[in-house]
């Protein structure tokens, strides 16, 4: 069963504009969440993280939001540029372990 | 800067047949991990390493084993090739403590025939 969910497969954006991608999960023993983003033919690098005890984290254009009672965490890319079109994974890690779950992936394509 | 190698960007293989893919980190990292990754399905964890000569199973380690006896080095050993595990096949590395990032090598398209 998929414990961390990534509900919409693919995601189209107009440059400068916002990019949300959005992740879901079931386990409140997830303490701490990164977003990976995977170009084609390369490995996933690390985007940005955010641990539970924070509720916000900033890095440049991109910033995590971490709902928990939701089970909700978000990707928010502002603005938006051609070069972030790439696949973006949200993963999470329990910490009862040194295991990471990943999401399925949002295929993110900006518009020039 | 950080690397992590992989031995293959391309594999074809026949159904039975032993399969080998290596990993090389050059970062003196404890952690290393084997995934695989199918359309749907994201990345699921195969096996990780969290010393030399440790491994832990993951969510998937059916129809495979891994082999650690150098920091450096995590190989995915398939012992029976089936058409089931043609896929992308990624290797990641990470240190203990301070961030959980983990650094992923550019992967193996392994093809079972």
């Amino acid at each position: 069963d998929q414990q961390v969910k990534q509900n919409s497969p693919s995601l189209s954006v107009q440059e400068g504009r916002i990019s949300i991608l959005n992740c879901d999960y079931t386990n409140s023993m997830f303490d701490y969440f990164l977003w990976y983003k995977k170009y084609p033919a390369e490995g996933p690098t690390f985007l940005i993280s955010i641990s539970s005890i924070k509720d916000k984290n900033e890095d440049g254009r991109f910033t995590v939001f971490l709902n928990k009672s939701a089970k909700h965490l978000s990707l928010h890319i502002v603005p938006s540029q051609p070069g972030d079109s790439a696949v973006y994974f949200c993963a999470a890690r329990a910490y009862t372990g040194n295991q990471f779950y990943f999401g399925t992936g949002t295929s993110l394509t900006v518009i020039p | 800067d950080v690397k992590v190698t992989q031995s293959s960007r391309y594999l074809v293989k026949r159904t039975g047949e032993k399969v080998f893919l290596e990993c090389v980190q050059d970062m003196d990292h404890e952690n290393m991990f084997w995934y695989r990754q199918d359309p749907g399905l994201g990345l699921r964890l195969i096996y990780f390493s969290y010393d030399v000569k440790m491994k832990e199973k993951g969510d998937i380690p059916e129809g495979y084993s891994v082999s650690r006896e150098k920091k450096e080095r995590f190989s995915l050993i398939l012992e029976s090739a089936s058409t089931n595990q043609t896929s992308m096949y990624l290797c990641a590395s990470r240190t203990l403590g301070g961030s959980y990032e983990q650094y992923f090598g550019p992967g193996t398209r392994l093809t079972v025939t």
